[in-house]
């Protein structure tokens, strides 16, 4: 099975600073289509979860542009600029490339 | 509006079964993927399983071989899973997603359910 392996584990970030989180999968996520299938998922106290990035940097309907996805091969990164109060919840990565599908740990982004 | 309900969640004893049951609506649903990812009480995502839009590809975690099985009737835009034996290590919240292959190629999972709960203890 791959590893997704995110850090840190948790974040705490100041409102208007911006944010990352990193994902480092134990194989490569490129697939034979030539992208790299590694999705960005976030769950907000209480809610469901929800995508945020697919394919690596493809912002998902409706996701602010604040948001942004990056990276290729075994090395991703999840970047959150101008962090506002209703970002707080927890940030997971996901494989898509390999069955069964992994996530990671998942990182815990809290307003300081 | 797009939009994925559970049902079935229930208190059941260690070694029952459960069927679990989530209704699309929104979107054509004999074209997508749909997949079952669990969640244990304060615990991170855990990927369950998934099946293609057709039915054709049957996927499981490992670890629920043999005692899970997914299904849909795609005339009733409803996806299943059945599970049997049930241990208490199967306590958890299940959501089905929408995805992440569909009809238009590897969109991620971008449509999920509320959940539903399944506590297994005696």
């Amino acid at each position: 099975d791959i590893v997704m392996t995110q850090s840190p584990l948790s974040l705490p970030v100041t409102p208007g600073e911006s944010a990352s989180i990193s994902c480092r999968s134990s194989q490569s996520l490129l697939h034979s289509n030539g992208y790299d299938c590694l999705d960005w998922y976030v769950q907000k106290p209480g809610q469901s979860p929800q995508l945020l990035i697919y394919l690596s940097s493809n912002r998902a309907s409706g996701v602010p542009d604040r948001f942004s996805g990056s990276g290729s091969g075994t090395d991703f990164t999840l970047r959150i600029s101008r962090v506002e109060a209703e970002d707080v919840g927890v940030y997971y990565c996901m494989q898509g490339v390999q069955i069964p599908r992994t996530f990671g740990q998942g990182t815990k982004l809290e307003i300081k | 509006e797009v939009q994925l309900v559970e049902s079935g969640g229930d208190l059941i004893q260690p070694g029952g079964s459960l069927r679990l049951a989530c209704v699309a609506s929104g979107f054509t649903f004999s074209t997508d993927d749909m997949t079952w990812v669990r969640q244990a009480p304060g615990k991170g995502l855990e990927w369950v399983s998934v099946m293609s839009g057709r039915g054709d590809h049957i996927y499981y975690a490992d670890s629920l071989k043999g005692r899970f099985t997914i299904s849909r009737d795609n005339s009733k835009n409803t996806l299943y899973l059945q599970m049997n034996s049930l241990r208490v290590e199967d306590t958890a919240v299940y959501y089905c997603a929408k995805g992440p292959w569909g009809g238009l190629g590897y969109v991620g999972m971008d449509v999920w359910g509320h959940g539903t709960t399944v506590t297994v203890s005696s």
